[in-house]
């Protein structure tokens, strides 16, 4: 069956330093990737999509990586900040469907110390 | 610009009783609407989307439906709460249903069934 794995339920980084978060997938060829932003008690907010022929894409500090021979994508929050800390969810997209196929993964809480 | 708006934002309810959540869009027409549940440790879970007024799909067998009365209106409903429907309720709409197109999520319903 399909599986989403997010490195770990939590991570803690330096302020000023770069965060890394992964996500792997197994029995999933997705056609895309999305990556979101949770604060507590509030819904989800949409940062950035990656499609399977893409290798990366950047927006400010964001950074999305994917390899589909690995079958991760990797998500990297570069100069972090407190600010940042959040839970990260990573979503997986198939070919020829639409969001309702779209799978998420638990996500990572991340904390920025400062 | 296109806001989302749930409510309530708690709720507690006793086992049995009748359930309504209610979610408007504002500033688009006809987008794609879905109602997800979120609990602890576990990814975001598709409930019901609608790709128009008066058609639901649904993604979960339960007691649970949902309607769309009017074109930016997303109903979620119970007849009968049972324990296993607590959680985190989101309403969340897309402006096109093909893969990618970003989802954008309301501050969802903190449900609690005693």
């Amino acid at each position: 069956s399909q599986k989403i794995e997010q490195n770990s339920e939590a991570l803690n980084i330096q302020e000023g330093k770069t965060a890394t978060l992964t996500c792997n997938y197994t029995n999933y060829s997705p056609a895309y990737l999305q990556w979101y932003r949770q604060d507590p008690g509030r819904g989800p907010v949409f940062l950035l999509l990656i499609r399977e022929n893409e290798k990366e894409k950047r927006k400010e500090r964001l950074k999305v990586t994917f390899d589909t021979t690995l079958k991760q994508s990797l998500f990297h929050i570069t100069a972090s900040q407190p600010a940042d800390s959040a839970t990260y969810l990573c979503a997986l997209g198939s070919r020829g469907f639409g969001n309702e196929k779209l799978t998420f993964g638990t996500g990572t809480r991340l904390t920025i110390i400062p | 610009s296109q806001t989302i708006h749930q409510w309530p934002a708690t709720l507690v309810q006793p086992v049995g009783s009748p359930l309504s959540l209610e979610c408007t869009v504002e500033g688009t027409s006809n987008p794609n609407l879905y109602w997800y549940r979120q609990a602890a440790g576990r990814g975001l879970q598709l409930l019901f989307y609608s790709v128009g007024i008066g058609q639901i799909s649904s993604e979960v067998p339960q007691n649970l439906s949902a309607s769309r009365p009017q074109d930016r209106q997303f109903i979620l409903s119970s007849k009968k709460l049972l324990l296993s429907d607590s959680g985190f309720y989101l309403c969340a709409w897309s402006a096109q249903r093909h893969g990618g197109s970003p989802l954008h999520f309301g501050n969802g319903t903190r449900l609690t069934v005693t």
